[in-house]
This record gives structure tokens, C-alpha cells and sequence, in this order.
């Protein structure tokens, strides 16, 4: 079936760096995955939607400039949370469409970012 | 009109018991409603899901009831056990699109 793997599980980074989080689609070609924010006790929130070979298309009220985001081939998007912010601290979640998946998508296990 | 309201946020329940898990929504342009599961640190995985041209769909212990009028769809876990312990998640979505917008939650915990 349809396997998405996220790396790291989880990072800890200090204020001011720059923490990059890798998803990868292992046994299919995604062109599209979609990053979700998800916050202790809270539900997924879509950040934004990345497409590979163009640039991504940003929820409302995400910062694109903060949250970049390169899907520079079929089996790999990157996330790179820059100069973070202890608020930036949550639980990340990419998935990617395949047909074959129950329901169409595969959610990676996700990174939990900690910044200190 | 993009929410969807789920409740409760949290059940306890003994093992064998029933849990029920409730939510609504407003958009009627939504025709695909699935149900994720959610362990501690690892990402949803999708549980069961359904359209509204049924009223009811089972798979194993899991079962979504949907009542298309009142735009509202539950899931029921018959015979619970303390492995179902985790994070419930629907979600609804328009056929076609991407986008699926997840109810709140409702972190279960099932007793032994």
C-alpha cells in the first residue's frame, strides 16, 4: 500500500535556526502532498499544498515566507520551519494523494518540533 | 460554513462498552466523510468512511451512521476495546478537491 515517511519524528532546535522536515512518498509518485499543523488536544490544520515543479499555494494566514516549502521531485517535499520561534513549536503532518490509498490519502507519522 | 463540530472532546468507556462520536456540518457541497484514527505521536490513519447516498456503513467493529436531512454522522465502535484507545478525527470533503476539514477531536480512552 501507499507509504508516507516523515523525518525527523521529532527535533528540538534553538530560537533563531532553521529546522527542515523531509516527507517522502517510499512506493509512489505524489505530485501533490499537503502539510498540516496540528496543536496539543487540537484538530489538523492545512498549512498549505505542495506541488512539485511549482510553488506551493499557502492556507490563509499561514506565512509563506516562514513555512517554505520545495516539492523538487515526485517522491519528496520538504518543509523548512525558518528562524523559528517557541511558537512555532507543534506537531507537523504531511499526507499525499495515491489512488490506491483507503480513502485516497496517506498521512505521514508526522514531526514533533520543539523550539527552545 | 467550512466547520465541522465534533463532540464530545473526550469519552472514557469500559472495555466491551459503545462509544459514540458525533459530528455536523454546514456545507452541503460536502459528499465524502471519513473517520481518522490517531495514536499518541504518530500520524491519522483512515478507520472507515462514507457518502451520503448511504445511511449506514460497517466495517468490522466501526460504524458510521449519517443522516444526510440533519447533516450530521457518527461513529459507533462496538465491543471497545483498550487498543481502540487514541484520537478520532472526521473530516469532510468535497469530491474533487483536496481539501479536508477536520473536526476537533475526541480523544477516547477505553478502560480494562
Amino acid at each position: 500500500g501507499a507509504v508516507v515517511s516523515q523525518h525527523p519524528s521529532r527535533v528540538i532546535c534553538k530560537s533563531g535556526t532553521s529546522v527542515k522536515i523531509e516527507c517522502r512518498s517510499l512506493d509512489f509518485q505524489a505530485t501533490t502532498m499537503f502539510w498540516y499543523r496540528q496543536f496539543p488536544k487540537k484538530s489538523l490544520m492545512l498549512m498549505a499544498t505542495s506541488n512539485e515543479g511549482s510553488k506551493a499555494t499557502y492556507e490563509q494566514g499561514v506565512e509563506k515566507d516562514k513555512f517554505l516549502i520545495n516539492h523538487a521531485s515526485l517522491t519528496l517535499s520538504t518543509l523548512t520551519v525558518t528562524s523559528a520561534h517557541p511558537e512555532d513549536s507543534s506537531f507537523y503532518i504531511c499526507s499525499a494523494y495515491e489512488d490506491s490509498a483507503p480513502g485516497g490519502y496517506t498521512f505521514g507519522s508526522g514531526t514533533r518540533l520543539t523550539v527552545v | 460554513q467550512q466547520q465541522v463540530k465534533q463532540s464530545p472532546q473526550s469519552l472514557i468507556v469500559q472495555k466491551g462498552g459503545i462509544p459514540i462520536i458525533n459530528c455536523a456540518y454546514e456545507n452541503t457541497a460536502f459528499d465524502y466523510f471519513p473517520w481518522y484514527q490517531q495514536f499518541p505521536g504518530k500520524g491519522p490513519a483512515l478507520l472507515i468512511a462514507i457518502r451520503p447516498d448511504v445511511s449506514e456503513k460497517k466495517e468490522g467493529r466501526f460504524t458510521i451512521s449519517f443522516n444526510k436531512s440533519a447533516k450530521q454522522f457518527s461513529l459507533h465502535i462496538m465491543d471497545s476495546q483498550p487498543g481502540d484507545s487514541a484520537t478520532y478525527f472526521c473530516a469532510a470533503a468535497t469530491s474533487g478537491t483536496y481539501k479536508y476539514i477536520f473536526g476537533t477531536g475526541t480523544r477516547l480512552k477505553v478502560l480494562a
